[in-house]
């Protein structure tokens, strides 16, 4: 069974930072390409950040690029999100998603971990 | 940036009936589109991909059509667990970006 759990999530002040964890498992890891996406309260969902399986090619959204990296190491397993310079507007529920190639599809998805911006 | 707007905003439909969700693309997004459900307080879940295929585990009464800019869910007889929000989300061109989602409820 697919399972993708966050952490790191939590209260940060304006300009601070924060790094994200999603421990997967039931799957080939490095194998497919994982992504980012998040969820502003009472809002829509947002693409965030995507990285390939193997070589490690990343893709940011204008929104977050500078800011944030995405990274992964495969022999753990895990995918991280590093935040940095945070602003309240990154304020948001933050989904680990495994892909579904081709194309860049949400195929599994965490539970989430938040994300609160605020002094 | 593909903008993708869907309509209407909410729905309302009483349980059996037809659900129709549209989705636009502001430019061609060729059929590299997928809808997701949501429900409250959980992730969204896959349903559709490829503008038309099912996802593992969907039943057969959600169904997808459409190709280039124009975008169609179809859930045809609605069952009390399929009062949700659907997004569509384009995959054709980066950055990906999703609809602002139509709530279905209750009528």
């Amino acid at each position: 069974e697919v399972q993708l759990l966050e952490s790191g999530g939590g209260l940060v002040q304006p300009g601070g930072s924060l790094r994200l964890s999603c421990a997967a498992s039931g799957f080939t890891f490095s194998s497919y390409d994982m992504n980012w996406v998040r969820q502003a309260p009472g809002k829509g969902l947002e693409w965030v950040s995507t990285i390939s399986g193997s070589v490690g090619s990343t893709y940011y959204a204008d929104s977050v690029k500078g800011r944030f990296t995405i990274s992964r190491d495969n022999s753990k397993n895990t995918l991280y999100l590093q935040m940095n310079s945070l602003r309240a507007e990154d304020t948001a529920v933050y989904y680990c998603a495994k892909d579904r190639a081709p194309g860049i599809i949400f195929d599994m998805w965490g539970q989430g971990t938040m994300v609160t911006v605020s002094s | 940036e593909i903008v993708m707007t869907q309509s209407p905003a909410t729905l309302s439909v009483s349980p059996g009936e037809r659900a129709t969700v549209s989705c636009r693309a502001s430019q061609s997004a060729s059929s590299n589109l997928a809808w997701y459900q949501q429900k409250p307080g959980q992730a969204p879940r896959l349903l559709i991909y490829g503008a038309s295929t099912r996802a593992t585990g969907i039943p057969a009464r959600f169904s997808g059509s459409g190709s280039g800019t124009e975008f169609t869910l179809t859930i045809s007889s609605l069952q009390s667990e399929d009062f949700a929000v659907y997004y569509c989300q384009q995959y054709n061109n980066w950055p990906l970006t999703f609809g602002p989602g139509t709530k279905v409820d209750i009528k």
